[in-house]
């Protein structure tokens, strides 16, 4: 089975930073691609940030671009995702999903249960 | 980046109900579109992707079609666990993006 089990979100005051975590098992988790995507209360979701399964070119949202860094550690079954600059704007939950191919740009076919960011001042 | 655009935003409906959502696209996707269930406090769950192919695991009266830029998802014989926000989602294009969502409600 399919797990994937985010943590780290917090409580952050703007221009502060947090890193998540995601561990995954189930699979073969080096072969699949895996993205970090975010949703706003009452807002749909928001892909953030992908990377390949053999940890090759790293992409980003616009919005993320040079405050957020996406990695993996295929040896720990682990994603990660280094968030620094906060903004309110980032405020959301943020799921981890797991890719359906070792590359990314297409669809998730398994996610997390989430975890929460909030950036207040 | 492509901009998706559901409708309607909500509506009520009855088990037992056939109901239709669609998603238009802002600009051509072929058939690169994948649909999601949320129900509240969740992850999204993958449905339908390639526009009308079924994830495994999903029951058969959940359907997808449309190709271009107008998709539709339809729900025959509505359930109880049916009751939730429904998105789709286009990989054609780079950012991939989600539309805003269509609620349905129970009646």
């Amino acid at each position: 089975e399919v797990q994937l089990l985010e943590s780290g979100g917090a409580l952050v005051q703007p221009g502060g930073s947090l890193r998540l975590s995601c561990v995954a098992s189930g699979f073969d988790f080096s072969s699949y691609a895996m993205s970090w995507v975010r949703q706003a209360p009452g807002r749909g979701p928001e892909w953030v940030s992908a990377i390949s399964g053999r940890n090759f070119g790293p992409s980003y949202a616009d919005s993320v671009k040079g405050r957020f860094t996406i990695s993996r550690d295929n040896s720990k079954n682990t994603l990660y995702l280094q968030m620094d600059s906060l903004r309110a704007e980032d405020t959301a939950v943020y799921y981890c999903a797991k890719e359906v191919l070792g590359v990314s740009d297409y669809y998730f076919d398994y996610w997390g249960q989430g975890t929460l960011v909030t950036v207040f001042s | 980046a492509i901009r998706l655009t559901q409708s309607p935003s909500s509506f009520s409906a009855s088990t037992g109900d056939r109901v239709t959502i669609t998603c238009r696209a802002s600009q051509h996707v072929s058939g690169y579109l994948a649909w999601y269930q949320q129900k509240p406090g969740k992850a999204p769950n993958l449905l339908i992707y390639g526009a009308s192919t079924l994830q495994s695991g999903v029951p058969s009266r959940f359907s997808g079609s449309g190709s271009g830029t107008d998709f539709t998802l339809t729900i025959t014989w509505l359930q109880s666990e049916d009751f939730a926000t429904y998105y789709c989602q286009q990989y054609y294009g780079y950012p991939r993006t989600f539309g805003q969502g269509t609620k349905v409600e129970i009646k």
